[in-house]
């Protein structure tokens, strides 16, 4: 079946502008993350949706970041007035449960001039 | 928080073994393991939970010490395949979802 998809893949914005990040996961999967992977690191927990429980946003930076959950099941992030080091790659993976494993999108690259 | 890995990066030849560590400084309920391939999502590897579970679907293998809080993953007969950045990812309490990804490990196997 279809993997998880997100979009778009590549971003380039305007230091200041608002961009949305879109995460279409596995039909199915009730949990769903995002992640911030910066040029050779590691991957920073952002935000986690399980089904009808509030999402656990422990992991946003600032208050710029925001992230909604449609229907139980595709999610957008959005960042207002980008900074430059937002610059990363944005990561969304879902998993059937929590504690069981996740599968990645291809990311969405986000360049912030 | 974040837990630690060693080494930061490893070069093998094919056929070599190696092993990845992942040290956290609080207690786990679970250690997860993938592998991410350049300019690729990562893939998952293994989960080790509590209590000795172990869920994979790759031959590699792996421990968990829940007393020392640190999980190792072997990798035996390395294949080419095996090149890539090796990430665990901690779970401290069960049900939480969320996990804490250590710096990755770097494994480069070579002919």
């Amino acid at each position: 079946g279809a993997g998880v998809s997100q979009s778009p893949s590549n971003k380039v914005t305007e230091k200041g502008k608002d961009v949305e990040l879109r995460c279409d996961p596995i039909s199915g999967h009730t949990a769903l993350y995002w992640y911030r992977q910066s040029l050779g690191q590691g991957l920073e927990f952002l935000i986690y949706f399980q089904g009808n429980s509030a999402p656990d946003k422990s992991g946003l930076p600032s208050d710029r970041f925001s992230a909604e959950r449609t229907g139980g099941s595709v999610s957008t992030l959005t960042i207002q007035r980008t900074q430059q080091e937002d610059s990363a790659v944005y990561l969304c993976a879902s998993s059937l449960d929590n504690s069981y494993e996740q599968y990645f999108g291809p990311g969405t690259r986000l360049t912030v001039t | 928080q974040q837990p630690v890995q060693s080494p930061q990066a490893v070069i093998l030849r094919e056929g070599e073994d190696a092993v990845i560590n992942c040290s956290s400084s609080k207690a786990l309920y679970s250690v997860h393991w993938y592998r991410q391939k350049h300019g690729e999502a990562p893939v998952f590897l293994m989960i080790l939970l509590k209590g000795g579970e172990q869920k994979g679907h790759e031959k590699i293998s792996a421990s968990f010490n829940e007393k020392k809080q640190q999980s190792s993953l072997y990798l035996t007969a390395s294949q080419l395949s095996y090149s890539g950045t090796y990430f665990c990812g901690t779970e401290i309490s069960s049900n939480t979802g969320k996990l804490i990804f250590g710096q990755g490990t770097t494994l480069q196997v070579k002919p």
